[in-house]
């Protein structure tokens, strides 16, 4: 099975701060890569899929990049909307649909 | 477009439970379908697909045996029938549409939206 791990695990960020997080499949999943928002007691929101394809109606402050085995999510400046976890998740090899461990976004 | 689970509730350890996902403002028949957990404090597991005609179903490897998916295109719902349930069980279950970039006959990428709101199922030892 593909494992993808996410880096960090957690950060601190200010609002208007520029976030990585970086997602890591242990073989290649070409561009099989989605991103989810996840806020507490809500079911996850899709945000990018196809590696960097936006998600209609998501901000434009999101993105995606990457191929292969490395992948980025990248919030340009950060919101009070944006406090949340994030997981990323690949289906080019399935099953399983394997899910990043979260990386959890707060307030610095 | 919305998915809408029910079912979940509190079982002990060994028993059973079925969950249902309805779905409504989208084709149902034409997706593949998926359920995916998240026990309390945790990460998303993914839990099991069915294809749109449910010819092709996957499982976990946690639950591969004890679970069942299904579906009735007819009554736009999907199902989980859980068995010999586990206290590690314990998560909320969410039903997600499955969906593809198709080109001819050939699909290629895929990914889960939208997701219901879930329901939670507790097992108790």
């Amino acid at each position: 099975d593909i494992q993808m791990t996410q880096s960090p695990s957690s950060l601190s960020a200010s609002v208007g701060d520029r976030v990585t997080i970086t997602c890591r499949a242990s073989q290649s999943v070409s561009n099989y890569l989605n991103w989810y928002q996840q806020k507490p007691g809500k079911a996850p929101k899709l945000l990018i899929y196809a590696a960097s394809t936006l998600q209609s109606g998501v901000p434009s402050r999101f993105s995606g990049s990457g191929s292969g085995t490395d992948f980025t999510l990248t919030i340009s400046s950060l919101q009070p909307d944006d406090f949340a976890t994030y997981y990323c998740q690949q289906t080019y090899s399935s099953p399983p649909r394997t899910f990043g461990q979260g990386t959890k976004v707060d307030i610095k | 477009e919305e998915l809408v689970e029910s079912g979940g509730g509190w079982v002990q350890s060994g028993g059973s439970l079925r969950l249902s996902c309805a779905a409504s403002g989208f084709t149902f028949s034409i997706y593949s379908m998926n359920w995916v957990r998240q026990a309390p404090g945790k990460g998303l597991e993914w839990v099991s697909y069915i294809s749109s005609s449910s010819s092709i179903i996957f499982y976990a490897d946690s639950v591969k045996g004890r679970f069942t998916i299904s579906r009735d295109n007819a009554k736009n719902s999907l199902y989980l029938q859980m068995n010999s349930l586990r206290v590690e069980d314990t998560a909320v279950y969410y039903c997600a549409r499955d969906v593809s970039r198709c080109s001819s006959s050939t699909c290629y990428e895929n990914w889960f939206d939208p997701w219901g709101q879930g329901t939670l199922v507790t097992v108790s030892s």
